[in-house]
């Protein structure tokens, strides 16, 4: 089955620590999103990309690190920098051009970090 | 690109009633619009698309558009426990991020048995 797969799907993470959150896709898709929610916050952008070794800052970047080295990962750091990393992060993807398909993006379950 | 506005709730029914589910947006240029379910500590699955004005139905779920006010909204028919879940709204963005989804807060939504 296509899909994202998000992992790990619970972290913990002590103050001072980088960690990589790890996102796959297999839907064939050009497009792929970093997004955190916190509660009572929706969703917002950290960081987007929209071709193999290419990548945007979203509204939220400060902090957070991204690569895309292929078109199935899209890997995302949270850094020391980071200064309230707790929160549920969810990785998204979507075709490219035009058609009803490019407007709609797929979710993976996300990532839960916390920070003790 | 910014405000989608949405009422977070919590809204809570009882079986087999109506929901209404609302959004207001700022930009009458805006087209494109999404309704997202999301369970708890799971990621939001795609519920409606919509382009322009009018309705949309997909079984007990109907998504609506009214430009003239700004405003979009989800009706639910004959709600189900099985509903309870936090539904967001959204929008496409346009010019160089049209690829991108503006989302609303969110509306968490409780359906009792």
């Amino acid at each position: 089955d296509g899909g994202i797969t998000q992992s790990p799907k619970y972290l913990f993470r002590k103050e001072g620590q980088n960690v990589t959150l790890s996102c796959e896709q297999n839907l064939n898709h050009d497009a792929m999103y970093w997004y955190r929610q916190d509660p009572g916050q929706g969703l917002r952008l950290i960081y987007y990309s929209q071709i193999v070794n290419d990548f945007q800052k979203g509204d939220i970047a400060e902090g957070y690190s991204v690569s895309r080295e292929k078109k199935e990962s899209f890997p995302l750091t949270v850094t020391s920098a980071q200064k309230n990393p707790t929160a549920f992060y969810l990785c998204a993807s979507r075709p490219q051009g035009g058609g009803t398909g490019a407007n709609v993006l797929t979710f993976g379950a996300g990532s839960r970090l916390t920070v003790l | 690109q910014k405000e989608v506005e949405q009422d977070p709730g919590p809204l809570s029914v009882p079986e087999g009633a109506i929901v209404s589910l609302n959004c207001t947006y700022s930009n009458s240029a805006f087209q494109y619009f999404m309704w997202y379910r999301q369970y708890s500590r799971k990621g939001p699955e795609l519920l409606m698309y919509t382009y322009s004005s009018g309705n949309k139905e997909d079984g007990r779920f109907t998504a609506q558009v009214d430009k003239s006010s700004k405003y979009i909204s989800l009706f639910i028919r004959d709600s189900q426990p099985s509903d309870s879940a936090t539904y967001l709204c959204a929008r496409r963005g346009y010019g160089g991020s049209q690829g991108n989804l503006i989302f609303g807060k969110g509306t968490k939504l409780s359906v009792k048995p």
